[in-house]
């Protein structure tokens, strides 16, 4: 069955320092990657995504993931966190074609000033 | 504009009840969703209709009912509610397809907080 997975259940940063999440899928055909963030008591909004393309993509607030098809992974990264990057952040993967969306359990950020 | 909206925002309910949750999506979509999150925050895929075809349908109890008047709404029914259907529930929609920029990707609403006592 496809699954996701996130390695780190809760981070804790300082701010300034970078960040790294993995996230690992298992399905093998064809996949859209997606990072989702949900700050406390919000809903999910879109970090990035991934079709097709370049393997390295940008979103908003200076996220970017990139795709490595050989390791199956979407890692999402910020070379700065900023103490409004608290959040929970979801990697999900749909296969082409499908829009059944499959979400990793989440990672908490927590970032101190 | 808000794009996904749900009410009611917060649902507090006592074991037994039946209550719904109604979802509007304003964005053109053809597919729409409905999401549990659970206290530890995962999230997992209940239902998925498109053009008010139910198209995805997990195992859930037999107690939620899902209905789509027409492609901008979709709403949730629950029977007997159970302590166990405590939960924030997410309605989404998207653009359908294999191809295009969006497709595939999803918008949330605010999310619905169901707590059973």
């Amino acid at each position: 069955a496809q699954s996701v997975s996130q390695h780190n259940h809760h981070v804790i940063l300082s701010e300034a320092a970078s960040l790294e999440l993995g996230c690992n899928y298992s399905y093998g055909g064809t996949v859209n990657l997606f990072w989702y963030v949900q700050y406390p008591g919000q809903h999910l909004q879109l970090l990035l995504k991934y079709f097709s393309g370049d393997p390295l993509v940008k979103g908003i607030k200076g996220f970017e993931a990139e795709f490595i098809k050989s390791k199956f992974s979407f890692n999402l990264r910020k070379p700065s966190v900023q103490w409004s990057d608290t959040a929970e952040y979801f990697c999900a993967v749909t296969r082409g074609g499908y829009n059944k969306l499959i979400f990793g359990a989440g990672t908490r950020l927590a970032v101190h000033p | 504009d808000t794009a996904v909206s749900q009410t009611p925002k917060y649902l507090v309910t006592q074991m037994g009840n039946d209550k719904s949750i109604k979802c509007e999506q304003n964005l053109g979509h053809d597919t729409m969703y409905w999401y549990k999150q659970d206290s530890k925050k995962f999230l997992k895929i209940m239902f998925s209709y498109n053009n008010k075809e139910l198209i995805i349908n997990e195992t859930v109890p037999n107690r939620f009912s899902p209905k789509s008047p027409d492609k901008a709404h979709l709403n949730l029914h629950i029977n007997s509610l159970e302590l166990g259907d405590s939960a924030v529930y997410f309605c989404a929609s998207s653009k359908s397809g294999t191809g295009g920029p969006n497709t595939g990707e999803l918008f949330f609403g605010e999310g619905s907080r169901l707590t059973v006592l």
